[in-house]
């Protein structure tokens, strides 16, 4: 399967500032997802990172909050804008390589705290 | 979103013991995968299922596809301490490629 680097790993920020997270994968792939893991608890997908336009939102999570860009099929960013403390998380982008219904694969997250 | 209902929540066992997770949904789903997640490390595919009723195993590690397809359960057998870890269950549709995540499990291990 894909090999997918996101950095940074962790980050220490501070409050109302903005951290843009990397997510790189060694081949071309056909989605890119961005997801939210909050400290022990499940995953929850921010939005799908479409290749030359806007990301497809879930509800609850907004583009001014969190901007995502796709500019080719095999990179993506996610911005964590204006963060506060309740935005310590872990951040994980995923990769589909395949069609409709193919598994997810993941990146190891980053870790973000917000003082 | 959809949700999954996974359960237990946590299990303490011993080494060598057999452990039985599952997941249940009101809505039928296409796909079902099941995850583990360590520390420090994002979600590890186990094993994806396509088709009401499949079994699939992957060494030690047996899951199904629910006939009703509203739900799943992975077995470990004989586990060893690196198993320890969270595991997820997840739903997928057709026409719809994000997934829907259980809460997990977390898996102790004692040797």
């Amino acid at each position: 399967s894909a090999v997918i680097s996101q950095k940074p790993s962790r980050d220490i920020c501070q409050r109302g500032t903005s951290l843009t997270i990397q997510c790189q994968v060694d081949s071309q792939v056909t989605m890119m997802f961005w997801y939210r893991q909050q400290p022990g608890q499940s995953l929850t997908l921010i939005a799908t990172a479409n290749q030359g336009s806007e990301a497809t939102y879930e509800s609850g999570f907004v583009i001014d909050k969190f901007p995502i860009s796709r500019p080719n099929l095999t990179f993506s960013t996610l911005t964590v804008s204006n963060m506060s403390p309740e935005d310590s998380s872990i951040y994980l982008c995923s990769v589909m390589t395949g069609g409709s219904n193919q598994p997810q694969h993941f990146g190891d997250g980053t870790r973000l705290s917000i003082l | 979103g959809q949700q999954l209902n996974q359960s237990p929540q946590s299990m303490f066992i011993q080494e060598g013991e057999d452990v039985s997770m599952n997941c249940t949904s009101s809505s039928i789903f296409n796909t079902w995968l099941w995850y583990k997640q360590e520390p420090g490390e994002g979600p590890v595919l186990l094993i994806a299922l396509y088709k009401a009723g499949e079994l699939t195993s992957n060494g030690r590690l047996t899951a199904q596809f629910g006939i009703t397809r509203k739900d799943s359960f992975l077995n470990i057998s004989a586990s060893i301490p690196s198993d320890v870890g969270i595991y997820f269950c997840a739903g997928q549709r057709y026409n719809n490629n994000d997934m829907r995540f259980g809460a997990g499990t977390r898996l102790t291990v004692k040797p």
